[in-house]
């Protein structure tokens, strides 16, 4: 199995602050890494595609970055909306597809 | 609008069977793979497997397989997540994602195709309790 490392677990953060979070595989999945954002009680979200590629409708604040075993999600400028729990997810292979344990990103 | 309408809240006792379910709408369910993924109560994603509708080709993780078994109707544009033997353990969120974002990497003279999971339902709340 791939597996796939988030840090921090968890994030405190202020609205207007850049955060960053960091993904990393234990073996190469090459830019195949998608991030998902999840708010409470609701379903995941698809952020980013390709590593860094950004899914239509998902403001520009947030990108994606890396290939190989590390990748990085960045939120540019923290909006009040985007405080959640966000996954990153390897889907080189499904044997099985894996996840993150997620970062949960609170107010500080 | 794509959605994936997933079947409403089942409160079930242990040993008991249950299938729920995930409607393609928008879209013809045998064009992209469907996943299903358990979400414990406070707890992070596991992808338990999936399915190609347009051939049944199913695939399973380790922790899932004989537990649970995933299926499709074409004609109804549904895929199915079903237990036959309920456990306690099993009281979870789940959800249905469609694999609609594919990428075609060719290797030497063969191609290879990786998917990743663009759309999700609402999810199903499972609790089996006695």
């Amino acid at each position: 199995d791939i597996q796939m490392t988030q840090s921090p677990s968890t994030l405190s953060a202020s609205v207007g602050d850049r955060v960053t979070i960091a993904c990393r595989a234990s073996q190469s999945v090459d830019t195949l890494l998608a991030w998902y954002q999840q708010k409470s009680g609701k379903a995941p979200n698809l952020l980013i595609f390709g590593a860094s590629s950004l899914q239509t409708g998902v403001p520009s604040r947030f990108s994606g970055s890396g290939s190989g075993t590390d990748f990085t999600l960045v939120i540019s400028s923290l909006q009040p909306e985007d405080f959640a729990t966000y996954y990153c997810q390897q889907y080189k292979s499904y044997s099985p597809y894996t996840f993150g344990q997620g970062t949960k990103l609170e107010v500080k | 609008e794509v959605q994936l309408v997933q079947s409403g809240p089942e409160v079930k006792k242990p040993g008991e069977s249950l299938r729920i379910s995930c409607e393609a709408s928008g879209y013809r369910l045998t064009r992209y793979w469907i996943s299903w993924v358990r979400q414990l109560p406070g707890e992070g994603l596991e992808w338990m497997g999936s399915i190609d509708p347009s051939d049944s080709y199913t695939t399973y993780s380790p922790s899932f397989e004989g537990h649970v078994i995933i299926s499709t109707d074409e004609a109804r544009d549904t895929a199915y997540l079903q237990w036959s033997s309920l456990k306690a353990s099993d009281t979870a969120m789940y959800y249905c994602a469609r694999h609609g974002g594919v990428v075609r990497v060719p290797v030497g003279l063969e191609d290879y195709y990786y998917s990743y999971m663009d759309v999700w339902g609402i999810g199903t709340t499972v609790t089996v309790s006695s």
